[in-house]
């Protein structure tokens, strides 16, 4: 199956600072989904990207569909940022099936 | 308009038991999908379900795992006979039509297991 890989594992930075979390995908997608799972542990949604860039506030996300890869871009990071953001995609071989596979996720915490 | 919706949110059983996980979809949304995440890990694909239909369950343990959607009412994931392993997160997901489309997640039910 699709194999989804996230960088980096873990991510500090102190409030107002920018990040880029990175998704690399092995297989051609039907969809891409970014997701933030707060303390709490529910999971926000925050972009269907499958190619393109959108903006979303201080967030923001590039899909480069023929070279295999996402970003996400959290800029001016707010303590309120923190937990870990998972990548997610859809294989475009994977039949009649819609599954979403996820990659293992960015711990990110955001210190004052 | 309410999200997807999943009960109860905490799960508390005792091993042995039967553990029942329901899902209500988004209004208008037909396909359903349960993930499973363990502690400290990305969540799981475990089956996709259309009503009355299950289309996928190729993530779903062959035994004491089962799902259905009927044509009235919620998703139900439920778990026979429980062990310790089976204490996860499990969410629910669902979207308009199978393929190209979003999937909405629910808050997820926390099943513990003594």
């Amino acid at each position: 199956g699709i194999q989804v890989e996230q960088s980096p594992p873990d991510l500090i930075l102190q409030e107002g600072a920018n990040s880029t979390l990175r998704c690399n995908f092995s297989d051609s997608v039907n969809n891409l989904q970014w997701f933030h799972q707060n303390p709490w542990g529910q999971l926000i949604n925050l972009f269907y990207i499958p190619s393109g860039t959108k903006q979303n506030g201080r967030l923001s996300a590039t899909t480069v569909a023929t070279e295999r890869y996402s970003l996400l871009y959290i800029s001016s990071s707010q303590t309120t940022d923190s937990g870990v953001y998972f990548c997610a995609v859809e294989g475009y071989n994977t039949g009649t099936a819609s599954k979403l596979t996820f990659g293992t996720g960015t711990r990110l915490q955001v210190t004052l | 308009n309410a999200g997807v919706m999943q009960n109860p949110r905490h799960l508390v059983r005792r091993r042995g038991q039967e553990a029942r996980l329901r899902c209500s979809p988004m209004k208008g949304h037909s396909h359903v999908y349960w993930y499973r995440q363990l502690p400290e890990e990305g969540l799981k694909f475990m089956v996709y379900l259309q009503k009355e239909n299950i289309i996928d369950e190729s993530g779903m343990p062959k035994e004491r795992f089962s799902a259905e959607f009927p044509k009235e009412g919620p998703s139900i994931l439920r778990i026979q006979q429980v062990v310790r392993g089976d204490s996860a997160a499990y969410f629910c997901a669902s979207s308009p039509t199978g393929r190209d489309q979003p999937q909405h997640f629910g808050d997820g039910t926390r099943l513990s297991i003594l």
